[in-house]
Parts: C-alpha cells; structure tokens; sequence
C-alpha cells in the first residue's frame, strides 16, 4: 500500500539559515508528490508538486523539494527560513493507479527570531 | 472565485445529537475530499467524490457518518449520533480532473466539538 512518512514531528531553524523538513515515501506504481503548509487556525496550502521531469522541483514562498527516486525521498528545503515560514507542513504521494492522496503526519516547523 | 466554503466555522454540540457540516467545493471541480484532522491521527480522508458520486468511503470511521453530493455545488458530512470522540476539525477540499491537475484545494475548516 502506498504511504508516506514524515520522520520529524517539529524541526527549528534559527531566522536566515537553510531549512529542510523531510519525507519518504511508498507506492508501487510511479508518485505523484506534494508539499502542502497550514497556517493556524487554516486549511492546508499547496505549496509545489512532482510529477515527472526534473527532479528538483520550485514552488512558493521560495520552497523547493527535491525527488529523489533511489531513496524515496522528497524533502522541502529552501535556502534562507522567514519567522513567517513558521507552520505544519505536510507530505503527500499519490499512486496514479488510484485517486487516493496520501498525507503524511505533519512536521511543525519553527523557525526561530 | 471565493475558494472552497465551508460552514459553520465553529460548532459545538452534546454528545448524542446531529451534526450536518457543509461545503461548497471551487466550480468546475470534479473531485470533492472530506478530510479530519485531529492531533492523535493527524489528517485522514474520509470519503471522496468524483462527479457527485462517492467513489471511496473506506475511511469513514462507523455508521454514524455519512456523506453525500446532491449537486456539483454542494456536499454534507453528517454525523449522527455524535460521540465526543468525532471532535476534530472537518475539512473539504476540491481539485479539477486528476488528468490536469492533482492539486487539492482546501477549504477553512470547521471545528467540532461534542461535549
């Protein structure tokens, strides 16, 4: 079955240094992934997606992730944290050979003053 | 367009009675998700739509829940009776055909609390 799996529950990172919040990933078939951010008291945002293609992927805010199909990883990163990086952010693959999108638990990150 | 609507925001109930939440998903959306999200279980998918039509219901909890789609335009999750243990906050989202796009667009919420 597929599956995803975010290790850290909460990560932090001083203001100005490079952030990575980390998922790996199951599925049989090939994944679709996505990085979503909630907010407080939010739904949840699409943050940046890979299908297929190059394997490092932009999106918003300045987050980038890149796939990494040798060790099922798809990690968030970017390159310098904002105080307003501050949230939960959330994994998710999907296997193509059905509809369902998988979300991982969520990893809250802070980034610190 | 106003995003995915849902109401209420808030609800708070006693245990025993029904609840019936509400969304309104983006037009032009085939897909509709119901997601609950709670500290203990994080987000699960509870049932999901395609074109009104329920196509996986397998992570709805009991009986008690049901959900429907009368229209493109609108959707129910209903919970009856409700138990403490339902509270959570409820979230609807919708994205366009899977060929296009997979991006899902949630709406704000709605916050349930069964005293």
């Amino acid at each position: 079955a597929q599956s995803v799996a975010q290790p850290e529950d909460q990560v932090n990172v001083a203001e100005g240094n490079p952030l990575t919040v980390k998922c790996t990933y199951s599925v049989s078939g090939n994944p679709y992934l996505f990085w979503y951010v909630q907010y407080p008291n939010r739904g949840l945002q699409f943050l940046l997606k890979y299908i297929t293609g190059d394997n490092l992927v932009k999106g918003s805010y300045g987050f980038e992730a890149e796939f990494n199909k040798s060790q099922t990883s798809f990690h968030l990163k970017k390159p310098s944290a904002l105080v307003s990086d501050s949230a939960l952010y959330f994994c998710a693959v999907r296997d193509i050979r059905d509809d369902k999108i998988i979300f991982g638990k969520g990893t809250r990150l802070h980034i610190l003053p | 367009d106003a995003g995915v609507i849902q109401s209420p925001r808030h609800e708070v109930t006693e245990m025993g009675q029904e609840v019936t939440l509400r969304c309104k998903p983006i037009s032009g959306h085939d897909y509709l998700f119901w997601y609950r999200q709670t500290m203990m279980r994080g987000l699960e998918l509870l049932i999901y739509f395609n074109n009104n039509v329920p196509i996986d219901d397998s992570g709805m909890p009991e009986d008690r829940f049901s959900a429907k789609m009368p229209n493109a335009s609108f959707s129910t999750l209903k919970i009856q009776p409700s138990e403490p243990r339902d509270s959570a906050v409820y979230f609807c989202a919708s994205s366009l055909d899977r060929f296009r796009t997979d991006t899902q667009y949630f709406g704000p919420g709605t916050r349930l609390t069964v005293l």
